[in-house]
């Protein structure tokens, strides 16, 4: 069975403290890694996907890094507008993903 | 620019009624799907459906039905609503031709409250 965990649960940050979101799972065949970001009462919204151990995508001050067996969120300098739940998912050989339970990063000024 | 629209951001129904949650998508994606979404438990699915008149149970099918009459349209129907079905639901839509890089474009979420 697929599993994503996904640590922490919540992340507290002063603005300008970077710090990593992991994201660690065990999946039969992976096609892709995928990272969303949701913001209270809304939907998910897509950020990056991740193929292949060793793969970095970055979008202004967040940074995806995937390895074979987690993926890492880094957030460099993070600004108030940085706080979210950010999840995580995987999708194995079908299209069905499987997502982690979150982190919820809070960014104070 | 809208593109999975879910027709209600907030519900309030009563222990017992039948409930309709309707999701439309304009991007002629194949697959939907219906998740709940709960603090701690993460997204978790309930139904899907890669084709019209197609459904697929999920992980958490019971209490919980669909219908996809047509391409663009994915019902989620609670045959008798129970306090345990207050979530947050969300709607996904999904192509093959495109799920690989994209994964999955999501509606708003509606927030069902069972009292």
């Amino acid at each position: 069975e697929d599993q994503v965990t996904q640590s922490p649960e919540a992340l507290r940050l002063q603005e300008g403290e970077s710090s990593s979101l992991n994201c660690s799972y065990t999946v039969s065949g992976l096609r892709g890694l995928f990272w969303y970001r949701q913001d209270p009462g809304k939907g998910p919204e897509f950020l990056f996907t991740l193929y292949s151990a060793g793969e970095e995508k970055e979008k202004e001050r967040l940074k995806a890094t995937l390895t074979k067996k987690e993926s890492f969120l880094h957030i460099t300098a993070p600004k108030p507008e940085d706080s979210a739940t950010y999840l995580c998912a995987v999708q194995p050989d079908d299209y069905k993903l499987s997502f982690g339970a979150g982190t919820t990063v809070t960014v104070r000024a | 620019d809208v593109k999975v629209t879910q027709s209600s951001r907030y519900l309030v129904k009563r222990t017992g009624e039948k409930v309709f949650l309707e999701c439309v998508q304009d991007m002629d994606h194949e697959n939907m799907f219906w998740y709940r979404q709960d603090p701690g438990l993460g997204l978790r699915l309930i139904y899907f459906s890669y084709d019209v008149k197609m459904k697929e149970k999920g992980d958490i099918p019971e209490g919980y039905s669909v219908s996809r009459e047509k391409k663009e349209r994915f019902s989620l129907i609670l045959e008798s609503a129970s306090t345990n079905q207050t979530s947050m639901y969300l709607c996904a839509s999904s192509s093959p031709r495109t799920d690989r890089t994209y994964g999955y474009t999501f509606g708003s979420g509606t927030r069902l409250t069972v009292v």
